[in-house]
């Protein structure tokens, strides 16, 4: 139990382009899901809190125009990366936390890999 | 959250037990130790986490000291599959209201050598 899946696995687009990608908790219902980027050989940065049914909790100096979240469901979280340039080529990663077992723990997706040329 | 600091990286042999360290001298007395780990390439995977007690699940244990200030994960019998970035994390579990995102730090890169 406790999957989370996210969608693409990998993305490559071209500058300027927008790229979304899914979030999804396959056999829990989540009202909160976590959006975390990552560089390579870093460590895992949280951007921002997804709630759903209300607007996404940013974390300092990430844009929320450029990186628009809409948790439209209990089991969907999107990340869209807007306009997106070179520096935005990174390793995204998002988390859920089962509403059954609230600040117990939180289930990470694979990871979604964007390359931006 | 409590800052928690790990050797950036240990070397075991395979089949014997991993004991990764983590110190988290300020920890205050709501804050949790969460233990999570990263293969290469993939999202970050929950292994265990507790307060007081010494937990132990089907990946590892936990040993917390007495005074809360360090705790060390304990992987049993190491494959070459738990080769994987460690993260030692303290975080308070609020009993009401959002959770809270994780603050992951650089973590130990544990090697299982054959």
């Amino acid at each position: 139990g406790a999957v989370v899946s996210q969608h693409p696995s990998r993305v490559i687009c071209k500058s300027g382009t927008s790229v979304k990608i899914e979030c999804r908790s396959l056999d829990f219902q989540a009202t909160t899901m976590f959006w975390y980027r990552q560089f390579p050989k870093k460590s895992l940065m949280l951007m921002a809190t997804s709630n759903e049914g209300s607007k996404a909790t940013y974390e300092q100096g990430v844009e929320k125009d450029k990186f628009l979240i809409n948790h439209a469901s209990l089991t969907l979280s999107t990340l869209t990366v807007t306009s997106a340039h070179p520096e935005d080529s990174s390793f995204y990663i998002c988390s859920a936390e089962p509403d059954s077992q609230p600040q117990e723990t939180q289930y990470f997706g694979p990871g979604t890999r964007l390359l931006v040329l | 959250d409590a800052k928690t600091t790990q050797p950036p990286s240990m070397d075991c042999a395979e089949g014997r037990a991993a004991n990764l360290p983590c110190n988290h001298s300020t920890i205050s007395g709501n804050e949790y130790v969460y233990w999570y780990r990263q293969i290469h390439s993939q999202g970050p995977q929950y292994i265990i986490h507790g307060l007081k007690n010494n937990e132990t699940n089907e990946m590892a244990s936990l040993i917390i000291t007495e005074d809360r200030k360090s705790s060390t994960l304990i992987l049993p019998h190491a494959t070459l599959r738990d080769t994987a970035v460690y993260y030692c994390i303290a975080l308070i579990l609020w009993s009401g209201g959002g959770a809270d995102g994780l603050t992951f730090g650089k973590g130990t890169h544990l090697i299982i050598q054959p």
